[in-house]
């Protein structure tokens, strides 16, 4: 079976910090990976979606990227956290019609 | 640019209740709609997937209805109960294959 798995779980860092999120997939290839972001009481805004290996289209032009080195390892990077990138990081897969999401990394930027 | 909205916001109702969530989205042109529950600081669990050629999907007590045309879907939950609460959102993928979310119902069944 398909699983996903999201690290760390939480994370508290620094302003001006740099930021490495990391999410794998097991048991499929070739999935379309996103990347969201949820701010506290809010929807799920989306940063970032892949659809192969190295191809990463961006939804949201702030101080994050992403990249996709391998078929199913998706990260989610910056190079120097703001106060304002505090938030709930989920990491989701699409084969197929369906989503399935991570468990989520709580990131606070103190 | 498609936009999905959820109303209520938020829901507060006693146990044994049947209850309606309902999304509303602005471009007709999705592939499908997927509801959602959220528990509090927790990841997304999937509760039924919709294409754009049903009408409808069950699952034991819960059943979403879509009616593309006017952009809308309802979530029915039956006899509803003190575990399901939780934050409900529904999410369409739209002709990019981008999963575009509404903002949630946060839900509360009394005992």
């Amino acid at each position: 079976s398909q699983t996903i798995h999201q690290w760390p779980a939480t994370l508290v860092q620094p302003v001006g910090s740099p930021l490495s999120l990391e999410c794998t997939v097991e048991g499929t290839s070739n999935p379309n990976l996103y990347w969201y972001r949820q701010a506290a009481g809010r929807g799920l805004q989306l940063l970032f979606y892949s659809v192969g290996i190295g191809q990463i289209s961006s939804e949201v032009p702030q101080n994050l990227s992403a990249s996709r080195p391998q078929d199913r390892q998706f990260i989610l990077s910056s190079k120097k956290l703001l106060l304002s990138d505090s938030g709930f990081y989920l990491c989701a897969w699409k084969q197929g019609w369906e989503a399935f999401f991570g468990q989520g990394t709580r990131l606070t930027v103190v | 640019k498609q936009e999905v909205t959820q109303i209520p916001a938020a829901l507060s109702v006693p146990e044994g209740e049947n209850l309606v969530l309902n999304c509303s989205f602005t471009d007709s042109a999705i592939y499908n709609l997927q509801w959602f529950r959220q528990d509090p600081g927790k990841g997304l669990t999937s509760l039924l997937l919709i294409q754009s050629s049903q009408r409808e999907q069950t699952s034991g007590r819960l059943n979403a209805s879509l009616d593309k045309s006017s952009g809308r879907s309802t979530l029915y939950i039956a006899a509803s109960q003190p575990g399901d609460s939780a934050t409900y959102l529904c999410a369409v993928t739209d002709s990019s294959y981008k999963l575009i979310f509404g903002s949630g119902t946060r839900l509360l069944v009394r005992p």
